[in-house]
């Protein structure tokens, strides 16, 4: 499995407080992404990056901000949690932007309850 | 823009049966595409992938998929199921001018009964 880990695991919130999720990885990528998952409609990207400092809003970037200050680590930031952002959140990475020679690969994942 | 539809969200089959996952793709271009499995509790891995070449792509665990480019499909196949490919199965597709956009489908749940 590639190195990736995401803190916490679990969390549950009251709407309107702020929430970071981590992801940690070993594997010196250099682009790093943040998925949302909820029923039906699979992943859907929320911002990645593509190096320290650099990151691009995916489909659903609304509500969240994010930050990369060093290689292995990538933030998630929920500045005000709405229960419709109630949903497990996934990192990924992968080495390069080029997904037809390298693949990403896949966190275990946050499950984040909004009250 | 691209997109990807799985119409089966839910499937149910006995060991030994086989098994068709449909997977349909939109984007006016070239395309990478991908199946990934997410067994109960795990995060996602990769099954298998197409990039060019022969339509007819092998996975791990006996999984395949033809890419009919005629039909904008990508549909997972396995001869045989077994109680422990239960999970969730993802269709995701990049295309080739989207840069490093992966979209992925709905997916589908596959229960196999033992």
């Amino acid at each position: 499995d590639a190195g990736i880990t995401q803190s916490p695991r679990h969390k549950v919130t009251e709407t309107g407080t702020p929430v970071t999720l981590r992801c940690h990885q070993t594997e010196n990528h250099r682009y790093m992404y943040w998925y949302r998952q909820d029923p039906g409609h699979g992943l859907r990207l929320i911002h990645y990056s593509y190096g320290v400092k650099d990151t691009d809003k995916g489909e659903v970037s609304d509500g969240y901000s994010v930050s990369r200050s060093k290689t292995e680590d990538f933030l998630l930031t929920l500045e005000s949690a709405t229960s419709s952002q109630t949903s497990v959140y996934f990192c990924a990475i992968s080495e390069s932007g080029v997904l037809r020679y390298n693949e990403q690969f896949f966190g275990p994942g946050t499950r984040l309850t909004v009250l | 823009a691209q997109s990807v539809s799985q119409h089966n969200h839910h499937v149910i089959l006995s060991e030994a049966a086989s098994l068709e996952l449909g997977c349909n793709y939109s984007y006016g271009g070239t395309v990478n595409l991908f199946w990934y499995v997410q067994y109960p509790g795990q995060h996602l891995q990769l099954l298998l992938k197409y990039f060019s070449g022969d339509p007819l792509v092998k996975g791990i665990k006996g999984f395949e998929a033809e890419f009919i480019k005629s039909k904008f499909s990508f549909n997972l196949r396995k001869p045989s199921v077994q109680w422990s490919d239960t999970a969730e199965y993802f269709c995701a597709v990049n295309g080739w001018n989207a840069g490093n956009m992966l979209t992925f489908g709905g997916g589908t749940r596959l229960m196999v009964k033992p």
